[in-house]
């Protein structure tokens, strides 16, 4: 089944614990993008990656870290979580060209206490 | 960069009401626009989008028209059941960057009463 998915699905953690959300696709999608949803401010993008080894940030990177060492794989970490990151997490991945439909994870609801 | 401002935010009808969303983008160069539906505790999925050589598109009970002139699109519901209730995201890309960068609304609570 293709399908993206992302672990843990919920999280609780303390400020300043480091931490790593994983997220993996078998659709062999080059563009992978984490986004944070918080109520009223809709999908915003954290970091993107049109492939491996190449990643970008999006339009609220502060506070994150992200990775492509492999196409499948793109986690999202927090070197030093705050609570101000206490939101819902999506991963999504697509084909690069644009038109083309972006896939969603299950969504990761992390508050940082 | 690309703006999207989306409204209502919420959206109340009753059932069998048809049920518009508006979004406008800044780019005059962003050539594709999608509509997200995402239903509660679910992730956002594609329900329609429309490219910016046409006017109109429709799938059985929803349509989304585009204006490149007015840089405005629209989601439009007809006969709304109560399981059209959820969350709508407009989004168009980062102009034309060649790549899938996209921009997104902040979201209509779409709610529809029996």
């Amino acid at each position: 089944e293709a399908q993206v998915t992302q672990n843990p699905r919920y999280l609780i953690t303390v400020t300043g614990k480091k931490l790593t959300v994983t997220c993996s696709q078998n659709m062999n999608h080059e563009y992978m993008s984490w986004y944070r949803q918080d109520p009223g401010l809709g999908l915003r993008q954290i970091y993107y990656s049109m492939n491996v080894e190449v990643t970008d940030k999006g339009d609220v990177p502060e506070g994150y870290k992200v990775s492509r060492k492999e196409k499948r794989n793109f986690p999202l970490i927090l070197e030093s979580p705050s609570p101000n990151q206490t939101s819902l997490y999506f991963c999504a991945s697509s084909f690069p060209i644009p038109g083309n439909e972006q896939f969603f994870g299950p969504g990761t609801r992390l508050t940082v206490l | 960069g690309e703006n999207v401002e989306q409204h209502p935010s919420t959206l109340s009808v009753q059932e069998g009401d048809s049920a518009v969303i508006k979004c406008t983008y800044s780019d005059s160069a962003s050539n594709y626009f999608p509509w997200y539906k995402q239903e509660l505790g679910k992730r956002p999925q594609l329900i329609i989008d429309i490219r910016s050589n046409v006017g109109e598109k429709k799938d059985q009970r929803i349509a989304v028209t585009l204006n490149k002139t007015a840089k405005h699109f629209s989601l439009h519901i007809t006969e709304t059941q109560p399981e059209d209730s959820a969350v709508y995201f407009c989004a168009a890309p980062e102009g034309n960057t060649g790549f899938q960068k996209l921009v997104f609304g902040t979201g209509t609570r779409l709610l529809v009463s029996p």
